[in-house]
């Protein structure tokens, strides 16, 4: 079946643009999460959904960092005003339900530059 | 807070050499703990997980790691390395809570030289 599937793959925007990354899931998974991988580092949790709701988004650095999942399926992470400080991988992950049974299932992520 | 610590961030190996990549955590919690394994241009893939069953936990692809409480180790090895095992290989710690989010190490790349 799909895996998780991220787009795009690769986004480069000049810096204080806006940015929007989209993440589909794994078709029934409940819970998804959203990663940062930097350049020689392991990815860093941003927010956690579980349903529609953002259950968990204490890893977000910022204000200008916002995720939504409206319909409980996709999820779009959202970046205003970017800076060359937030260029890395955005990995996306999805999971059946909460709980640590769960497989989280990981996307190929969008690696994100900004100029 | 939890962490993990990956000790080595490139490991290079003859095939059919013993792997070993050194994963210490640090927890308030009894952990949960994983490894994942990622492939250039992929995502992550889990190898195998630790959930406070068995302290010897058996992957895929050949690949197991025992937990040691003790020395709040989870060492993953493999006996016989394999050149399709050239890889990063990221250990992480979950407490398991209200949200299972993974806190991931710095990664260790694997190199296996024929």
């Amino acid at each position: 079946g799909a895996g998780v599937s991220q787009t795009p793959s690769n986004k480069v925007t000049e810096k204080g643009k806006y940015v929007e990354l989209r993440c589909d899931p794994i078709s029934g998974h409940t819970a998804l999460y959203w990663y940062r991988q930097s350049l020689g580092q392991g990815p860093e949790f941003l927010i956690y959904f579980q349903g529609t709701g953002a259950a968990d988004d204490s890893g977000l650095p910022n204000d200008r960092f916002f995720a939504v999942r409206p319909e409980g399926s996709v999820s779009t992470l959202k970046i205003q005003r970017t800076e060359r400080g937030d260029s890395a991988v955005y990995l996306c992950a999805s999971s059946l339900s909460f709980g640590t049974v769960y497989e989280q299932y990981f996307g190929p992520g969008t690696r994100l530059t900004v100029t | 807070a939890q962490s993990v610590t990956q000790l080595g961030s490139h490991v290079s190996v003859s095939e059919g050499a013993l792997v070993l990549l050194r994963c210490n955590y640090s927890s308030s919690v009894p952990p949960y703990l994983f490894w994942y394994v990622q492939y250039p241009n992929q995502g992550l893939q889990l190898l195998l997980k630790y959930t406070s069953a068995a302290t010897l936990v058996k992957g895929i692809n050949g690949f197991e790691a025992e937990f040691k409480k003790s020395e709040t180790s989870f060492h993953l090895t493999k006996p016989s390395a394999h050149m399709s095992d050239a890889a990063e290989y990221f250990c992480a710690v979950s407490d398991g809570g209200n949200t299972d989010k993974l806190i991931f190490g710095t990664g260790t790349r694997l190199q296996v030289f024929p």
